[in-house]
């Protein structure tokens, strides 16, 4: 399975973009990339996936490199109701789809 | 749509004594699935099953720990006995099958062993 790398913590302004980067540098064709968050005491919310293509939702978006060695979370405005911790995963059909969560970036929005 | 139901929300035992949490899918959900999560850690996944049968397993500690699905809905994990390093927030998350969809979490159960 295919590892990533995030930051451990980051902040941001309270209605600014959020950018939370996620590097997985030995990602495989066939592997999507899945953010979930979880914010205190809750359990893990999906937010996006994608395998190739840019994807947006209304929740976020999602940027890949032509690559696919990296991948950016975007939150365009950000409320204090973000403040989670952002898991960046990749999801592989060879390890039967299982989600391998690492720890993920701590994100703080400041008022 | 109802989410995923867990039950008891907080739970404090002491070491050796027993504990189970219940786990109640999103209806028409036949993939389950349970995780551990220790503090400052993602969640580590403990057990797959789809509809009544076991998919995954090996990480489940099966000398302590069991987990069962009954009739291919509800589903319940046990620890007997706990100890002191079962302390986390044990989540059930469910998804309509076993491949690529999406999974939804519920709340978790805390717990707490002393």
């Amino acid at each position: 399975d295919a590892k990533t790398t995030q930051p451990p913590s980051m902040d941001c302004a309270e209605g600014r973009a959020a950018n939370l980067p996620c590097n997985h540098s030995t990602i495989s064709g066939n592997e999507y990339v899945y953010w979930y968050r979880q914010i205190h005491s809750q359990g893990p919310q999906y937010i996006i996936h994608g395998l190739k293509n840019n994807e947006t939702n209304e929740m976020a978006s999602l940027i890949i490199t032509e690559d696919r060695k990296s991948s950016t979370l975007i939150l365009p405005h950000a409320t204090l109701r973000d403040t989670a911790v952002y898991y960046c995963i990749v999801r592989s059909p060879n390890t039967g789809n299982q989600f391998y969560f690492g720890t993920g970036t701590s994100l703080t929005v400041i008022p | 749509e109802a989410g995923v139901a867990q039950s008891p929300r907080y739970k404090i035992i002491e070491k050796r004594q027993s504990v189970a949490f219940w786990c109640n899918p999103i209806s028409g959900h036949a993939t389950l699935y349970w995780y551990q999560q220790i503090l400052g850690q993602g969640p580590k996944l403990l057990i797959q099953f789809q509809n009544n049968g076991v998919v995954d397993d090996s990480q489940l500690p099966k000398d302590r720990f069991s987990a069962e699905r009954l009739k291919g809905v509800d589903s319940t994990l046990k620890i007997q006995p706990a100890k002191l390093e079962d302390s986390a927030v044990y989540l059930c998350a469910s998804s309509l099958g076993g491949g690529m969809e999406t999974q939804y979490f519920g709340p978790g159960t805390r717990l707490l062993v002393l």
